[in-house]
């Protein structure tokens, strides 16, 4: 599975948009983008998932490059329950598998 | 919402002794994952079972941990013997394979003294 590469820490603002960046640089064409949150003590969450197009949900909006070699996750009006630690993660078909191999992710903390 | 159960949610146990720890996977799904989750190590994949059948476990210290679907209801996650560095949350995931996410469960937090 490709590598990604995710700021450690983020702060936000309550009510303004969060934009959460990753770089896959070495993504191949099968691999999917996926984004997961964890709040504290809770398992993992699933947010959204894409391969080139946009994506958008009632959770978040993915925005994937052209190139497919970076993607933002876009909380459009964020709220404290949104403090977690957000993880991209590249999946895609290996030895048969379709296994997730997460990340150190970022924390974000919203602001009040 | 369909849910993940795992069960006990919270396990201390002393060193040397059998841990079993289980889960409920969302019906009809066909794929079943364990994690561990550390503060040093973060989110490690141990085993991972598609249609009940293990597919990785390469992840899991084979001498003392197994990994098992005795039916399609329920995933069961073994330590025996139990050491202090097996100290962990574990979760159990399952979903459909190549669709959307995965739903995790609320986790078995372990500790061994």
């Amino acid at each position: 599975d490709a590598k990604t590469t995710q700021p450690t820490s983020m702060d936000c603002a309550e009510g303004r948009a969060a934009n959460l960046p990753c770089n896959h640089s070495t993504i191949s064409g099968n691999e999917y983008v996926y984004w997961y949150r964890q709040i504290h003590s809770q398992g993992p969450q699933y947010i959204i998932h894409g391969l080139k197009n946009n994506e958008t949900n009632e959770m978040a909006s993915l925005i994937i490059t052209e190139d497919r070699k970076s993607s933002t996750l876009i909380l459009p009006h964020a709220t404290l329950r949104d403090t977690a630690v957000y993880y991209c993660i590249v999946r895609g078909l290996t030895s048969g598998t379709y296994k997730y191999i997460f990340g150190t992710g970022t924390r974000l903390k919203v602001l009040a | 919402d369909a849910r993940v159960t795992q069960t006990p949610r919270h396990k201390v146990t002393e060193m040397g002794q059998e841990v079993t720890m289980r889960c409920q996977p969302i019906l009809g799904h066909n794929t079943v994952f364990w994690y561990r989750q550390t503060m040093m190590q973060g989110l490690e994949l141990l085993a991972y079972f598609r249609n009940r059948a293990p597919l990785d476990d390469s992840g899991m210290p084979k001498d003392r941990f197994s990994a098992e679907m005795p039916d399609a209801t329920l995933a069961t996650l073994k330590i025996q013997p139990s050491e202090p560095r097996d100290s962990a949350v574990y979760f159990c995931a399952s979903g459909f394979e190549d669709r959307a996410g995965y739903t995790f469960g609320s986790g078995t937090r372990l500790t061994v003294v």
